[in-house]
């Protein structure tokens, strides 16, 4: 299993300002994904994060949006920049854990954004 | 393209009855199927997952599901609900077991009534 921790949990944040989500997993993992939740909807994946190589993002996300870092196989951060009232959410980081088929994607308890 | 359909948005049931939230998918293969809780303020939380072999899966918390092909369903079972059990649930699909491939549904949300 995985345990995974977020920080911030829950933020309110002003328009125009940027806002760094951390995650911290107690194991050392392959691939690491950052998922957007809005209010009342599903998840919806942002981007995908390897240790040393670069975020691989899903149609309509973009780094300068959402830049993405994995130093290591424990951590990554996502940055949710110049923000605006659409990107009040929450950010949910999910490790997959194991190699082969059958393995389980766990996921942490979410970042909640207000913008205002 | 696959997806995963959840038809009830909201679905509310007495404490101690059965429960029984629906899902259906739409892919080529055999997929890989998921069901995940939310509860309020939470994260997601699997409850349990098919790959292959036995089609009745048990999970967590007493809950179960029946992968059926011929349905291209994975509904979602417990025998009798606990006033705890009030949460969204979320079915998913992936083509492997990879959190990149996975596909959401759109949840049903679980209400109690005492």
């Amino acid at each position: 299993s995985a345990v995974i921790s977020q920080k911030p949990s829950r933020d309110i944040c002003q328009r125009g300002t940027s806002l760094t989500i951390q995650c911290q997993v107690d194991s050392q993992v392959t691939m690491m994904f950052w998922y957007r939740q809005q209010p009342g909807q599903s998840l919806t994946l942002i981007a995908t994060a390897n240790q040393g190589s670069e975020a691989t993002y899903e149609s309509g996300f973009v780094i300068d949006k959402f830049p993405i870092s994995r130093p290591n196989l424990t951590f990554s951060t996502l940055t949710v920049s110049n923000m605006s009232p659409e990107d009040s959410s929450i950010y949910l980081c999910s490790v997959e854990v194991g190699q082969d088929v059958g393995n389980t994607i766990y996921f942490g308890e979410g970042s909640w954004l207000t913008v205002v | 393209a696959q997806s995963v359909t959840q038809p009830d948005i909201h679905i509310t049931v007495s404490e101690g009855a059965s429960l029984e939230l629906r899902c259906n998918y739409s892919y080529g293969a055999t997929p890989y199927l998921f069901w995940y809780v939310q509860s309020p303020g939470q994260g997601l939380q699997l409850l349990l997952k098919y790959f292959s072999g036995d089609t009745l899966v048990q999970g967590i918390k007493g809950f179960e599901a029946e992968f059926k092909r011929s349905q291209s369903s994975f509904n979602l079972r417990k025998p009798s609900v606990h006033w705890s059990d009030a949460a969204e649930y979320f079915c998913a699909v992936a083509m492997y077991s990879s959190a990149s491939k996975i596909i959401f549904g759109s949840g049903t949300r679980l209400s109690i009534r005492p």
